[in-house]
């Protein structure tokens, strides 16, 4: 089944500690991007990734971090999270520029 | 700065009545729209596109209209059915800008009964 997953789906940390949230593709596409959607701000890109160790900022990426060693995966790292990031965390992925974006289930983080 | 623009939060249809669902946007080098519709703990899924080129897509029971002149574009969905319930993202692409995905804020949609 094509899918874009996400782990973990539900997570609370503390301030400043370190966290990362992964995100895997089935379908071999080049394209990989992570939002947040917040209350009255819709969906708001962080970081995208045109293809392996190619990524580009996105509206939001103060204080998130992005790799892309490898196709397929496109993990999501908190260097030292804080109660704003507090959101819910989308990841998705499309074969090219103007092709379907898949998104993954969401990651509901809460930084106390 | 927001380029897309849904202005309505929400919008409340009868079940078997048209809902439109309205986006603007800012950006006169976007070339492509699409909708997406988000059920709560679930994430989006792709609904209907339109490229520049053209004025309407219609795949069944939604029909996506664009006003490049007026830089804005709607969403029919008619008959409206209560499974419609759900929030529709309006979204565009710029293929000058790296082919990013700009979102509106959402319009939650409610079809009663």
């Amino acid at each position: 089944e094509a899918q874009v997953t996400q782990n973990p789906r539900y997570l609370i940390t503390v301030t400043g500690k370190k966290l990362t949230v992964t995100c895997s593709q089935n379908m071999n596409h080049e394209y990989m991007s992570w939002y947040r959607q917040d209350p009255g701000l819709g969906l708001r890109q962080i970081y995208y990734s045109m293809n392996v160790e190619v990524t580009d900022k996105g509206d939001v990426p103060e204080g998130y971090k992005v790799s892309r060693k490898e196709k397929r995966n496109f993990p999501l790292i908190l260097e030292s999270p804080s109660p704003n990031q507090t959101s819910l965390y989308f990841c998705a992925s499309r074969r090219g520029g103007y092709d379907t974006q898949y998104f993954g289930p969401g990651t509901r983080l809460t930084v106390l | 700065d927001q380029q897309v623009k849904q202005n309505s939060p929400s919008l409340s249809v009868q079940e078997g009545r048209i809902s439109i669902l309205n986006c603007d946007y800012t950006n006169s080098m976007f070339d492509y729209f699409l909708w997406y519709k988000k059920y709560p703990a679930e994430g989006p899924t792709f609904l209907i596109s339109i490229s520049s080129i053209k004025d309407k897509n219609e795949d069944g029971r939604f029909t996506v209209f664009l006003n490049k002149s007026a830089k804005h574009l709607s969403l029919h969905i008619v008959p409206s059915q209560p499974g419609d319930s759900a929030v529709y993202f309006c979204a565009a692409v710029n293929s000058n800008s790296g082919y990013a995905l700009n979102f509106g804020k959402g319009t939650s949609l409610l079809v009663t009964p």
